[in-house]
C-alpha cells in the first residue's frame, strides 16, 4: 500500500488564477508534511511544512493539513508561468525519512 | 545562503564499475540523507545518517551501497558495483534535527549517474 498518493495530472490553470493540489497518506506515516517544487531535471526545493491542522500562509502558496482525513493540500494563488512545474508532496517518517507521493505535474498557462 | 553541495553533477560508468558521489552537507546540519530518482519515477529514501552511523536504510539500499563521512564536511554514497538500474539522479539531502522546523530537508543539485 503506497503512503503518499498524488494525482500525476497534468493539472492545467490559467494565469492568475488559484492552483489547488492534493495528498493523502496511510496512517503508517509521520505528521510532519511538506511540499516540494521540482523543475524538470532539477532537485526539489522546499515551499511549504506543516505540522499541525489547519491552514498556513506564506506568500501565494497556503498549505492545508487534515489530520483526520489524513489530507493535504497546497493552494497557489495568483498563478505564474514561472510556477509550472511538478509539486512533491512528502510526509517525514522512521528517522525522519521523507517518503515522497508521485508529484502533480502543474502547467500554468498565459 | 548555505546549500548543500554535490559532486559530480554527471557521472557516466560502466557496468560494474564503482563509483562515489559526494556531497557537502549545510555546515550545522547533523542529518544526512541520500536520495534517488529514477528518470520519471518518485524521489526515493535510500538511506539517513547520524553521528557517523546509519539511522535508517531502505530495501534499495543493499550490500553494493555504502555511505561514510570521511571528514568534517564530506558525506558520500558509494555503490561497488553498478547496475544499469542504478541509473538515477542522486540527491542528497540534510537537515539540522528531525523534529519541529529543524527536520526541514534542503536538497543538493543532484549527481545524474548514467552507468552503460
Amino acid at each position: 500500500q503506497k503512503e503518499v498518493e498524488q494525482n500525476s495530472g497534468p493539472l492545467s490553470v490559467p494565469e492568475g488564477a488559484i492552483a489547488s493540489l492534493n495528498c493523502t497518506y496511510s496512517d503508517r506515516v509521520s505528521q510532519s508534511f511538506f511540499w516540494y517544487r521540482q523543475y524538470s531535471g532539477k532537485s526539489p526545493e522546499l515551499i511549504m511544512s506543516i505540522y499541525s491542522n489547519g491552514d498556513k500562509e506564506d506568500g501565494r502558496f497556503t498549505a492545508q493539513l487534515n489530520k483526520a482525513s489524513q489530507y493535504v493540500s497546497l493552494l497557489i494563488r495568483d498563478s505564474q508561468p514561472s510556477d509550472s512545474a511538478t509539486y512533491l508532496c512528502a510526509a517525514s517518517g522512521g528517522y525522519n525519512k521523507l517518503i515522497f507521493g508521485a508529484g502533480t505535474r502543474l502547467a500554468v498557462h498565459p | 545562503e548555505p546549500e548543500v553541495t554535490q559532486t559530480p553533477s554527471h557521472q557516466v560508468t560502466q557496468m560494474g564499475q564503482e563509483v562515489i558521489l559526494r556531497c557537502v552537507p549545510i555546515s550545522n546540519h547533523l542529518y544526512f540523507y541520500w536520495y534517488r530518482q529514477i528518470l520519471g519515477q518518485k524521489v526515493e529514501f535510500l538511506v539517513s545518517f547520524y553521528n557517523n552511523e546509519i539511522s535508517e536504510k531502505s530495501e534499495i539500499f543493499d550490500d553494493q551501497f555504502s555511505v561514510e563521512r570521511p571528514d568534517g564536511s564530506n558525506f558520500t554514497l558509494k555503490i561497488r558495483s553498478t547496475k544499469l538500474e542504478d541509473s538515477a539522479m542522486y540527491f542528497c539531502a540534510s537537515s539540522a534535527g528531525t523534529s519541529g522546523r529543524r527536520n526541514i530537508q534542503y536538497f543538493g543539485a543532484g549527481t545524474r549517474l548514467s552507468v552503460l
